[in-house]
């Protein structure tokens, strides 16, 4: 089964409130991913989670902040966005170990995110 | 120049035809190549994994040429259903890192 889920599916916010995004996988994956895709776009890369440890954080505006509770869970903490950061906003996660099989990511549905 | 090259298309050819996209990446320590499917407003799915040899799965067929840095996807009896955005990606090996071609999209006709 390569299921990984996120919650909420939809997210209307102001630009003063603070909301969180979650995403869980039960697959023994030890990395996951946050991307960002717009519109006719294909997804952007934002931070990356190793063994629970940020590993890659591609110049992501602190607005957005990411945590990595457990193994299974990964959270995107959202304070003061723009319009511009509107998207669908997806997780994805990858097995542990090897060469090949590792870089072979599983997306979750996305949140679709409305900044107004 | 992009990492990873498609033509965005869009491709539309009517059912039962046979459709092919083309990728080119420009990274030559790129080790893992992926063809993946996006579905209007749904995320990206893993359609097939290219190996070097080259790989079948059913009506999909893909290719990789390493020397030319060139990878191939072939749909064969194309279905309604095919449509979608056809997404190459690399990766380099341990790098963590998807790289994402713009996608090409592809309408089945009736």
């Amino acid at each position: 089964d390569t299921e990984v889920t996120q919650t909420p599916k939809h997210l209307v916010m102001g630009m003063t409130n603070k909301k969180s995004l979650k995403c869980e996988q039960h697959m023994g994956h030890r990395a996951m991913y946050w991307y960002k895709q717009k519109a006719k776009k294909p997804p952007e890369l934002m931070f990356v989670y190793s063994y629970e440890k940020l590993s890659i954080n591609e110049s992501v505006p602190s607005r957005f902040s990411p945590e990595c509770p457990n193994s299974s869970l990964l959270n995107l903490h959202l304070h003061a966005l723009q319009p511009e950061d509107s998207a669908l906003y997806l997780c994805a996660s990858s097995p542990p170990g090897g060469t090949f099989y590792q870089e072979t990511q599983y997306f979750g549905p996305g949140t679709r995110l409305l900044v107004l | 120049r992009k990492e990873v090259e498609q033509d965005p298309g869009p491709f539309n050819v009517p059912e039962g035809a046979t459709v092919a996209f083309n990728c080119t990446y420009s990274n030559s320590a790129s080790q893992s190549f992926f063809w993946y499917r996006q579905d209007c407003r749904k995320e990206p799915k893993l359609l097939m994994s290219v190996y070097s040899s080259g790989n079948e799965d059913g009506r999909f067929t893909a290719q990789l040429n390493r020397a030319s840095q060139y990878i191939s996807l072939l749909i064969r009896d194309s279905k309604l259903s095919d449509s979608a955005t056809y997404l190459c990606v690399v990766s380099r090996q341990g790098a963590q890192k998807l790289v994402f071609g713009q996608g090409t999209r592809l309408t089945i006709n009736p």
